[in-house]
């Protein structure tokens, strides 16, 4: 099992353009999330899923635009990238039930000049 | 979730037990103790989590006050690979399968830097 795949790991975008970053899982997860970490901080929810066609808006959701169309993928839009946005992107999954122990991919850093 | 909360950081010798603790005073009576580790440039991962009982895995031990309201967890042998943040999360079980089960909310944790 590949787990939570992130793609890309690195990107530089300039204010105001659009880009999409990608997260697979293969454990057949109802869950998953997009978390973003600024330097020094925890972790802050930014979107949610907890089944295909189904998604929900975390604690910063502002600027992001989610859609699930497969149990397997969760991609996050950034339709207009502001300096704001510029941070490590996580993604996350889990089984919905039971324990819920979140299985996190290996992140993207994205800076936005 | 209820709020936890952990010293910023911590320090440690190599081969020298480490505990790190958490309080969590508003736990309610249905909440998990969760611990994940972020090593450096990575995602964070799943240490251990308990309830009510002290729990031992292979990476670490929790161990839970009678009342709940505090845990620790100890590295019995840390190693300068342990250097990471440590977060303490409460995760409500009673929620299980609902819409906000996946969301935790992770503190600033602690930082472990573990010493040659």
């Amino acid at each position: 099992n590949a787990g939570v795949t992130q793609t890309p790991k690195f990107q530089v975008l300039k204010t105001g353009q659009s880009m999409t970053l990608q997260c697979a899982q293969d454990m057949n997860h109802e869950y998953m999330s997009w978390y973003r970490q600024d330097p020094g901080m925890g972790l802050r929810l930014i979107h949610y899923s907890v089944g295909a066609g189904i998604t929900d808006q975390g604690e910063v959701p502002n600027g992001y635009n989610v859609s699930r169309s497969t149990t397997e993928d969760f991609p996050l839009r950034l339709l207009s990238a502001a300096p704001s946005q510029t941070s490590v992107y996580f993604c996350a999954s889990s089984y919905r039930t039971g324990v819920g122990k979140l299985f996190f991919g290996s992140g993207t850093q994205l800076s936005v000049l | 979730d209820a709020k936890t909360t952990q010293p910023n950081s911590m320090e440690s010798n190599e081969e020298e037990p480490v505990h790190l603790p958490c309080n969590h005073s508003t736990i309610s009576g249905t909440d998990y103790i969760h611990w994940y580790r972020q090593l450096p440039s990575q995602g964070p991962e799943y240490v251990i989590h308990g309830l009510t009982s002290n729990v031992n895995n292979r990476m670490a031990s929790l161990a839970i006050a009678e009342d709940r309201k505090s845990s620790t967890l100890i590295l019995h042998r840390a190693t300068l690979r342990d250097a990471a943040v440590y977060y303490c999360i409460l995760r409500d079980f009673a929620n299980a399968g609902g819409t906000s089960y996946g969301k935790l909310t992770f503190g600033q944790g602690t930082i472990l830097t573990v010493h040659p």
